[in-house]
């Protein structure tokens, strides 16, 4: 089975410093990799997604990710953040891959970044 | 498209009654899943439907918890009798065709059982 694993329950940070978010999976089998944005009192909203091919993968907002296999990592960047920026941020591991538990997701616990002025 | 259609936003109930939580999915889904958040136990998938028919209800943490498709456009969550434990934000998501692609999220249900 899957997990996720987000050391990082808040990251506080200045606006337009870069941030990067941690997020480590395990298993044993080929995943596909997700980040999902949380703003309050919202539903979630993809960033951005890893299924194959280039390991750094580009989403909205500026955001971009690198999937580490040996590492088993994905974590997310930005190079400078804004305020608006600030919002909770989940992991997401789906999988194994071309199987019908692919079509699962499993979370993070999620960090809160706040960026602050 | 409107997005996914989540009703009530916000439910407040005395435990032991019955609560009922509607979803509509975005038109031409196939996939439609329902999520708990909760402080302690974060995200959790509850019961996922594939063409309207469950798939994996695993995730459903008890018989009072019970989730119905009628149709591609509607699915509902009910929890018959509520307890305080069982509140929580409730998010419903659907998806287009394979677990490669994005699954969109509704804005959520608050629920609070008094």
């Amino acid at each position: 089975a899957q997990s996720v694993t987000q050391l990082d329950s808040q990251v506080p940070v200045f606006e337009e410093a870069p941030v990067e978010l941690r997020c480590n999976y395990s298993s044993s089998v080929s995943v596909y990799l997700f980040w999902y944005v949380q703003y309050p009192n919202q539903g979630l909203q993809l960033l951005l997604k890893y299924l194959s091919g280039s390991t750094l993968v580009k989403g909205i907002n500026g955001f971009e990710a690198e999937f580490n296999k040996s590492q088993t990592s994905f974590h997310l960047r930005k190079p400078s953040v804004h305020i608006s920026d600030t919002a909770e941020y989940f992991c997401a591991v789906s999988g194994p891959v071309l199987m019908d538990s692919s079509y699962k997701l499993i979370f993070g616990s999620g960090t809160r970044l706040l960026v602050r002025p | 498209d409107a997005g996914v259609i989540q009703s009530p936003r916000h439910e407040v109930t005395e435990m032991g009654q019955e609560v009922t939580l509607r979803c509509k999915p975005i038109s031409g889904h196939d996939y439609l899943f329902w999520y708990r958040q909760t402080m302690m136990r974060g995200l959790e998938l509850l019961i996922y439907f594939n063409n309207n028919v469950p798939i994996d209800d695993s995730g459903m943490p008890e018989d009072r918890f019970s989730a119905k498709m009628p149709n591609a456009s509607f699915s509902t969550l009910k929890i018959q009798p509520s307890e305080p434990r069982d509140s929580a934000v409730y998010f419903c998501a659907s998806s287009f065709d394979s677990g490669r692609n994005e699954q969109f999220f509704g804005p959520g249900t608050r629920l609070t059982v008094l």
